[in-house]
């Protein structure tokens, strides 16, 4: 089936620094893949719409400065959280919609999720 | 704009019991509706879909039946095991929202030996 890799799936790192996630479709094309956020005990919240190509579409309420969004081939989306402070330490889950299905009716594929915490 | 109310948690049930986790939905096209399961510390699986009216999505012993006249994707399963312990989601898609998946809040179970 068609898997989505996403890494690092966990990664501590000091107040002020930058962390890249990567989120790749290791057996198909994915011309969108989707960011999301989850804090803990809760549901999913969507962050952005990585679209290959062009510009990330964010939800409102998202910092685009803040989390930034690469979609630069098929198979590989990055979210870089920049300047990263304690209150965006959270689980970051990313997924995709193979290229070749991209009517409503097919379900995303998800990583693995990222924890990521801040000191 | 498209929603998802799902059951709220947890739900405690012994091993063998019978499993309902209600899910309701609001949704200005024809959406489609999919059950997804997260275990602990891991990203989300695909459980079970269903794409139009009266279809009716199963897996793994899961089963979850598209009622557009109650707009209703409830999920059961007939015995639960240990195993099945973990967070289920709810969710909906359709191309009115650019084929954005539409969560509902998510629904803990812990089963009982």
């Amino acid at each position: 089936g068609a898997v989505v890799s996403q890494h690092p799936s966990w990664v501590i790192c000091k107040s002020g620094t930058s962390v890249k996630i990567e989120c790749r479709s290791l057996d198909f094309q994915a011309t969108t893949m989707f960011w999301y956020r989850q804090f803990p005990k809760q549901s999913l919240m969507l962050m952005a719409t990585s679209n290959e190509g062009s510009k990330a579409t964010y939800e409102q309420g998202v910092e685009k400065d803040k989390f930034l969004i690469n979609h630069a081939s098929l198979t590989l989306s990055t979210l870089t959280v920049t300047s990263a402070h304690p209150e965006d330490s959270s689980f970051y889950i990313c997924s995709a919609r193979d290229r070749g299905q991209g009517r409503s009716n097919q379900p995303q594929h998800f990583g693995d999720g990222t924890r990521l915490s801040i000191l | 704009g498209n929603s998802v109310t799902q059951m709220e948690g947890p739900v405690t049930l012994s091993e063998e019991a019978f499993l309902t986790i209600n899910c309701t939905y609001t949704a200005t096209g024809y959406p489609s509706l999919f059950w997804y399961v997260q275990y602990p510390g891991e990203g989300l699986q695909l459980l079970l879909k269903a794409t139009k009216a009266d279809d009716k999505g199963s897996n793994k012993g899961f089963e979850a039946t598209y009622r557009k006249e109650t707009t209703s994707f409830h999920l059961e399963k007939g015995s639960v095991q240990v195993s099945d312990s973990a967070v289920y989601f709810c969710a909906l898609s359709d191309n009115t929202g650019g084929f954005k998946t539409i969560f509902g809040a998510g629904t803990r179970l812990f089963v009982k030996a």
